[in-house]
């Protein structure tokens, strides 16, 4: 079980640019969560997905970020036209299928997302 | 919504004591409560998840308790050695997300 991957693990974009990151969940999980944690600050939640469905977004700024699920492939976290303020580490996290309320969360080792 | 803090911040003990971090948290209506350390530049490794029915959990060194009623779970790390040095953080999940204080950054001096 490889666990939960994301990539890439460091991106660096220039003001204006787009970030596009990924996350493939833990084998058999349909649930992924986004979350982003900006420099000494704690981890916020952006939102949360299950396949082909946003559940939850109510952490996601509401222009120029977008995520998405689709029944093939890993989620996508896509941030549009970048500035300075994006720069953070964004994790992703997965539960089990069905069973989420008894189990807990299991994080990738996120995406360092560097804006120049 | 949901508010979890972390208390102390900052924590620095010499190798081989023991010590309690401490998380609160305002709406006790939670699924279950998790603790994760993070390495420096690292991602999150969950260490304990105690599910709202439960008091305690246990794993080796590590004891995490839960008092839902009051808003608070404790991790105890016995023994302390130098490569516990990390932040610790504890999330608490209700209907939908998990929640997050801000984390408690501890360091053991050898």
């Amino acid at each position: 079980n490889a666990g939960v991957m994301q990539n890439p693990r460091h991106l660096v974009r220039r003001r204006g640019q787009e970030a596009r990151l990924r996350c493939s969940p833990m084998k058999g999980h349909s649930h992924v969560y986004w979350y982003r944690q900006l420099p000494e600050e704690g981890l916020k939640f952006m939102v949360y997905l299950q396949k082909e469905n946003i559940i939850d977004e109510s952490g996601m700024p509401k222009e120029r970020f977008s995520a998405e699920f689709p029944k093939e492939g890993p989620s996508i976290l896509r941030i549009q036209q970048v500035v300075r303020g994006d720069s953070a580490a964004y994790f992703c996290a997965s539960l089990a299928t069905g069973q989420g309320f008894l189990y807990g969360y299991t994080f990738g080792s996120g995406t360092r997302l560097t804006v120049v | 919504k949901q508010e979890v803090t972390q208390i102390p911040a900052a924590l620095s003990v010499p190798e081989g004591e023991n010590l309690v971090l401490n998380c609160s948290f305002t709406d006790s209506a939670i699924y279950n409560l998790q603790w994760f350390r993070q390495d420096p530049g690292k991602g999150l490794t969950s260490l304990l998840l105690i599910q709202s029915s439960q008091r305690e959990q246990t794993s080796g060194r590590l004891n995490a308790s839960l008092d839902k009623s009051s808003g608070r779970s404790t991790l105890y790390i016995a023994a302390s050695q130098p490569g516990d040095s990390a932040t610790y953080l504890c999330a608490v999940r209700g209907l939908g997300q998990f929640y997050f204080g801000t984390g408690t950054s501890l360091t053991v001096i050898p």
